[in-house]
């Protein structure tokens, strides 16, 4: 079945420092790529995707790439702040014809 | 609150209950989802809607799982003969359709004793 995983689980770094998450996926028809973040106790939130068509998107201080050839994609964190710590998720899906399949998670602690 | 909304947040049932659990989406959305998250997991998919109809369900979910999404607005989840590993967070998803924004509920926090 579909399969994401995720690396690394846990990450450190310090505040101003980058932070860098690898997903990879096993279904070659997904085409549609979320990044969610979830602090503790509350519901994951959206804060970037992406889509097939497009091998890189930015939002300020974060980033995502894709290579669909090898299926897999990435989170970019630039000038990293104690509030990105959080959990961070990766999901993938086909879109308009299936669910979302979620990464394990990556536990991001930054160090002021 | 126009977000999405779950109820109750919190449930402890005795082994061997049933329980259901409760989801309104954003009102325009079509999709919902529900998805079971365990503490250090992400969360596991265990069954979506379009509107009213249920377009999958996870082969990990057994049998005493039943959703429904009678008018294709809210949405229920039934745990019948709760089991100690049903303990988990069991959080509720909308989205417009399947390339939009997933908006998730606050969760319902499952403890089984």
């Amino acid at each position: 079945g579909e399969n994401v995983e995720q690396h690394p689980s846990t990450l450190s770094v310090q505040e101003g420092d980058s932070a860098v998450i690898k997903c990879t996926y096993s279904d070659s028809a997904s085409n549609y790529f979320p990044w969610y973040k979830q602090e503790l106790g509350k519901r994951p939130q959206l804060i970037i995707d992406i889509r097939s068509n497009v091998g890189e998107k930015k939002d300020q201080r974060i980033a995502v790439t894709l290579n669909k050839t090898a299926k897999h994609f990435s989170l970019h964190i630039t000038e990293t702040q104690p509030e990105d710590s959080a959990v961070y998720f990766c999901a993938a899906s086909r879109g308009n014809t299936d669910k979302l399949i979620f990464g394990t998670g990556t536990r991001l602690q930054v160090f002021p | 609150d126009t977000g999405v909304s779950q109820d109750p947040r919190h449930k402890i049932t005795k082994r061997g209950q049933n329980v259901t659990f409760r989801c309104d989406p954003i009102s325009e959305h079509n999709r919902l989802y529900w998805y079971r998250q365990t503490l250090g997991q992400g969360p596991e998919f265990l069954t979506y809607f379009q509107n009213e109809a249920q377009l999958e369900k996870s082969r990990l979910l057994s049998d005493r799982f039943s959703a429904e999404r009678p008018k294709g607005s809210f949405s229920t989840l039934e745990i019948q003969r709760t089991e100690q590993g049903d303990s988990a967070m069991y959080l509720c998803a909308s989205s417009l359709n399947g390339y939009t924004e997933a908006f998730f509920g606050q969760g319902t926090r499952l403890t089984v004793v």
